[in-house]
């Protein structure tokens, strides 16, 4: 069974930086399709950007792109999420999920992680 | 980009009854919908995809149906464990996008 868990949320003050960990288990992860999901307040759930297996080729919603870049490490089965210039309204969790190639739609969730951005 | 709504935001239910969610796309999604549960402090669980597919594992007391612009999901025979959140979320457009969600709560 396809298993995220992901880590290094916290409380950020707002133009910092974070960085998200994701690791995953349960499949043949150099292949796998792995997106980034938040919940904040404010929009509910907003898909945020993914990367997309062995080319490791990535997508990014509009309101994030240029703040956000996903990457990963095969040899660790890890990916990575990395924004920059906090916002207060990029409050809340966020989570990883694994879609099933050339799918959209989320099989598996992580348990998410909590980003508070203070001012 | 498409708008997802969902109607009601709360829907009251009483235990071994049968609950009835919507979900409205602003425009058409063709069969390329799927729906979530998800409880307090747990991650959204995939129910539905494809408008009226079973994710693995998802008892037959749910089922969705719709095509186009207008969904269903349909919870029958209410138990405990079903009183929870549910989104919709449409992945035939770029950007994919998210219902605002649906409560079902005990009557």
């Amino acid at each position: 069974e396809v298993h995220l868990v992901e880590s290094g949320g916290g409380l950020i003050e707002a133009g910092g930086s974070l960085r998200l960990s994701c690791i995953v288990s349960g499949l043949t992860f150099r292949n796998a399709w792995v997106s980034w999901v938040r919940q904040t307040p404010e929009k509910g759930l907003e898909w945020i950007g993914r990367i997309k297996g062995a080319g490791a080729t990535t997508d990014y919603a509009a309101p994030v792109k240029g703040r956000l870049s996903i990457s990963k490490d095969d040899l660790k089965s890890t990916v990575y999420l990395q924004m920059s210039s906090l916002k207060i309204e990029d409050t809340g969790v966020y989570y990883c999920t694994w879609q099933a190639t050339f799918s959209n739609y989320f099989h598996r969730w992580g348990q998410g992680t909590l980003v508070t951005v203070s001012s | 980009e498409i708008v997802m709504t969902q109607s009601p935001a709360t829907l009251s239910v009483s235990p071994g009854e049968r609950a009835t969610l919507s979900c409205r796309a602003s425009q058409s999604v063709s069969s390329n919908l799927a729906w979530y549960q998800q409880k307090p402090g747990q991650a959204p669980r995939l129910l539905i995809y494809d408008a009226s597919t079973r994710a693995t594992g998802i008892p037959a007391t749910f089922s969705g149906s719709g095509s186009g612009t207008e969904f269903t999901l349909t919870i029958t025979s209410l138990q405990s464990e079903d009183f929870a959140l549910y989104f919709c979320q449409q992945y035939d457009t770029w950007p994919i996008a998210f219902g605002p969600g649906t409560k079902v709560d005990i009557k």
